[in-house]
């Protein structure tokens, strides 16, 4: 079966670090993609990992483990724009046509 | 240069109705996806076509149905209305079927069953 789950909620304070986990069971892996979703708009792509490690851009960081079946994102210097749902998702390797989504994890930023 | 653009915006149905729901990609881009997303929770897995043909299908009963035209646009149709089937509904399209190509999403339709 397929599962990817990722913490409902998380609050952090403008101008600090957060890390956003995302642990998968799927029956393929063709690579992992975090994306982000403002409240009533479509989600953007953030980020897309395939071997393990870390990849920076910028004030956001993806990180992957085949192995552990693990992934996190990494939002430095926080800002209130940030605020916003993070959807972790996997490429199905199942034939690869297929992405899948976690639940969605809502971040809020304070000031 | 356009993004996804879908059709109608906002759309309000009865229980036992039809529905077509209608996505154009982004120019090149041949590969489309149908979503459908329920408040707070994220994208669940409709269909997936590339170059007409489905390549895809996620969990969802006979009532969904999709097809993709010669110019890659795609419609979802749904029949048969449930309450449940009220949801936000997101067409993205990539360039291909690689696995590391990201997805572009239109707005979505917002979907409203009484």
């Amino acid at each position: 079966g397929q599962n990817i789950d990722q913490p409902t909620e998380m609050t952090a304070t403008e101008g600090a670090i957060v890390q956003i986990n995302c642990t998968y069971q799927t029956s393929g892996f063709n690579g992992l993609f975090w994306y982000q979703q403002h409240a009533g708009e479509a989600p953007t792509f953030l980020s897309y990992n395939v071997l393990d490690g870390l990849e920076e851009k910028g004030r956001f960081s993806s990180f992957l483990s085949r192995s552990k079946g693990y992934s996190y994102l990494l939002l430095k210097e926080l800002q209130m724009k940030d605020s916003a749902s993070y959807l972790c998702a996997v490429r199905d390797g199942a034939g690869g046509f297929k992405t899948i989504f976690g639940a969605g994890t809502r971040l809020f930023v304070k000031a | 240069d356009a993004g996804v653009t879908q059709s109608p915006t906002h759309l309000i149905k009865t229980r036992g109705q039809h529905v077509t729901l209608r996505c154009s990609p982004i120019s090149g881009h041949k590969s489309v996806s149908w979503y459908q997303q329920v408040l707070g929770q994220g994208p669940q897995f409709i269909f997936q076509y590339y170059e007409k043909e489905e390549r895809g299908r996620g969990n969802f009963p006979d009532r969904f149905s999709a097809r993709q035209f010669p110019n890659y646009s795609s419609e979802l149709n749904v029949n048969a209305l449930l309450l449940g089937d009220s949801a936000l509904y997101l067409c993205a399209s990539s360039s291909t079927r690689q696995a590391n190509e990201k997805l572009f999403f239109g707005s979505g339709t917002q979907l409203s069953v009484l």
